[in-house]
């Protein structure tokens, strides 16, 4: 099992640019989601999705869209890259009642000039 | 509103001393409640996790936490911290009404030898 994985690790975009950051999990997870974490200020949640073709928006969702058309993928795309979405995003999935803990993907830096 | 947090940012231990990290949540039904672990430029991993019956949970690398009702606390502890034990700590609660997940904003823990 290789898990929860994530690409690209490492990413700069200029102002308004548009990217793709790619999760994919093979334990057949329902439940996957996607965080921005920034000092200080721990893990938020930016969207979820509770099965293929479900998704909801989390705590900090503008600016960024999902998809979910398959239970192992789940990318988060930014729209129009601005400054304020510079930070660490990390991709994790779980049952749909989250009783065993959600499983994190390595992460993806991302700088945004 | 749903809500966890850690009132201590940063902590330094000296090695072989004991740990205690301080959870706080605020939920209307018991949720159920993590602790992860995330060293230097890594993903999360999850150390326990509590979401019924005995309110003392062991976890992976010496770690326990109780689980509080009256104090709406989940403290981590440890009797005996090595060096490697220096990472940050973020605890976490979801499920009942919601399965989304939420993060306090973490404690450093840095450990002198």
């Amino acid at each position: 099992n290789a898990g929860v994985t994530q690409t690209p690790k490492f990413q700069v975009l200029k102002t308004g640019q548009s990217m793709t950051l790619q999760c994919a999990q093979d334990m057949n997870h329902e439940y996957m989601s996607w965080y921005r974490q920034d000092p200080g200020m721990g893990l938020r949640l930016i969207h979820y999705s509770v099965g293929a073709g479900i998704t909801d928006q989390g705590e900090v969702p503008n600016g960024y869209n999902v998809s979910r058309s398959t239970t192992e993928d789940f990318p988060l795309r930014l729209l129009s890259a601005a400054p304020s979405q510079t930070s660490v995003y990390f991709c994790a999935s779980s049952r749909v009642s989250l009783e065993g803990g959600q499983f994190f993907g390595p992460g993806t830096r991302l700088t945004v000039l | 509103a749903q809500s966890v947090t850690q009132p201590d940012i940063h902590i330094t231990v000296s090695e072989g001393a004991s740990l205690e990290l301080r959870c706080n949540y605020s939920y209307g039904a018991t949720p159920y409640l993590f602790w992860y672990v995330q060293s230097p430029g890594q993903g999360l991993q999850l150390l326990l996790k509590y979401f019924s019956g005995d309110t003392l949970v062991q976890g992976i690398k010496g770690f326990e936490a109780e689980f509080k009702r009256s104090q709406s606390s989940f403290n981590l502890r440890k009797p005996s911290v090595h060096w490697s034990d220096a990472a940050e700590y973020f605890c976490a609660g979801g499920g009942g009404a919601t399965n989304k997940l939420i993060f306090g904003t973490g404690t450093l823990l840095a450990v002198q030898p």
